[in-house]
């Protein structure tokens, strides 16, 4: 079992739904929780952290993370065609020398 | 203000090649990263450098990948001997400093690498 664990996808949703992205992992170390956007040929850009359980709100984009059961989720609202890439899950333990694992990704398509 | 690039963008090199890539981080940036993205899959930590120090690298696969960063500012992926299943996107990030979990790593575009 890896340690993150993230459906590939694709995920077809028509323009303006809400998307929910999710991801689970096994290490109860992790305490930081990240999601990137990666658009086709680019590389990956970060576009919310968390440090904790809870939910944090940025614009359209909702990151909930539950540590009880190792689960994270990003929400997507009035989701855009802008919105189809590839959206990676990725989390590490607060040890300065521990490395960024992400998830395979999972493949959104927003239809017009 | 310029992100991180890479080059080349693409790449084809027959099996037993050696091939560099490079990348240029954000200027001022001391911490640089190398990630292998294979096709489907997240990026996988390769190996960390703080200035020209290459601190960490436990994610080379093998004897056949060495990076460097002499002067602390570009770093070079060297690949000898290329097998297929080294085919991969590499990709490079950096950022300010990697001390406790507020940097940010921003990522170039990547090189993609086929082995044939």
């Amino acid at each position: 079992q890896k340690e993150v664990e993230q459906d590939p996808g694709p995920l077809s949703v028509p323009e303006g739904a809400i998307v929910s992205l999710n991801c689970t992992y096994s290490n109860s170390a992790f305490q930081y929780f990240m999601w990137y956007r990666q658009y086709s040929r680019k590389g990956p850009e970060l576009l919310m952290y968390t440090y904790s359980s809870g939910n944090k709100e940025d614009g359209r984009f909702t990151a909930q993370v539950d540590k009880s059961s190792k689960y994270i989720s990003l929400f997507i609202r009035d989701s855009q065609p802008s919105d189809s890439a590839t959206y990676l899950c990725a989390m590490r333990t607060m040890n300065r020398d521990d490395k960024i694992i992400f998830g395979k990704g999972t493949r959104l398509h927003i239809l017009p | 203000g310029a992100g991180v690039s890479q080059s080349p963008r693409y790449k084809v090199a027959k099996r037993g090649q050696d091939v560099a890539l490079r990348c240029d981080p954000i200027s001022g940036h001391v911490s640089l990263f190398w990630y292998q993205q294979a096709l489907g899959q997240g990026p996988e930590f390769l190996t960390y450098f703080q200035n020209e120090a290459q601190l960490d690298k436990s994610g080379l696969p093998s004897d056949r990948f060495f990076a460097e960063r002499p002067e602390g500012s570009v770093s070079t992926l060297k690949i000898q001997r290329t097998q297929q299943e080294d085919s991969a996107v590499y990709l490079c990030a950096s950022s300010l400093l990697r001390k406790g979990v507020q940097e940010t790593q921003y990522f170039g575009p990547g090189t993609r690498l086929l082995v044939l």
